[in-house]
């Protein structure tokens, strides 16, 4: 049963305009959430998190939306480019908790056109 | 400076013979994970170290698979014997301390025969 969902496995997006991942999760302990960026033949790396305290968190063009009443997360990158193309994760976990994993979404392969 | 290093970077074996990955955490990261990525089951945690100890090995998924940390900036994620379905690729990570940024190396892709 998966915790974190994230139910687009691609979007697509023309350069400029911009792009919005979506991130469910159904459990109610989770109290930090974080987006991983990953190109191919690379290991994902750290993009952007927020803690539960927030409802937003802001980093350049990387925008990072919590929604706790609707267990949802979304990540807006305004404008996009065309190097933003890539797989992104959501992850969640219990902050500080006795176990320190991260539990991953499924990814969503942005494709932004030129 | 060096990211987390894995080796080798891919792997073809045939079923029953043993696999070995190795890690090299980045230097003074006092946490190391071992993840497998499927499309199946996307990307999961199979085992953590805190201070090379193993913490929550849960995510393992069989008596097959076995992992070690026999110091700081050394770990090995072991399959014997390996099966196709093991086929997939392996990511180590580390952290300056288990609730801090995690960051991941290249990942070693597997493809048993």
């Amino acid at each position: 049963d998966q915790q974190v969902k994230q139910n687009s496995p691609s979007l697509s997006v023309q350069e400029g305009r911009i792009s919005i991942l979506n991130c469910d999760y159904t459990n109610s302990m989770f109290d930090y959430f974080l987006w991983y960026k990953k190109y191919p033949a690379e290991g994902p790396t750290f993009l952007i998190s927020i803690s539960s305290i927030k409802d937003k968190n802001e980093d350049g063009r990387f925008t990072v939306f919590l929604n706790k009443s609707a267990k949802h997360l979304s990540l807006h990158i305004v404008p996009s480019q065309p190097g933003d193309s890539a797989v992104y994760f959501c992850a969640a976990s219990v902050y500080g908790g006795s176990q320190g994993n991260l539990i991953f979404g499924k990814g969503t392969k942005l494709s932004v056109k030129p | 400076d060096a990211g987390v290093i894995q080796s080798p970077r891919h792997e073809v074996t045939e079923m029953g013979q043993e696999v070995t990955l190795r890690c090299k955490p980045i230097s003074g990261h006092n946490s190391l994970f071992w993840y497998r990525q499927t499309m199946m089951r996307g990307l999961e945690l199979l085992i953590y170290f805190n201070n090379n100890v193993p913490i929550d090995d849960s995510g393992m998924p069989e008596d097959r698979f076995s992992a070690k940390m026999p110091n700081a900036s050394f770990s090995t994620l072991k399959i014997q014997p390996s099966e196709p379905r093991d086929s997939a690729v392996y990511f180590c990570a580390s952290s300056l301390a288990y609730i801090e940024t995690q960051y991941f190396g290249p990942g070693t892709r597997l493809l048993v025969l």
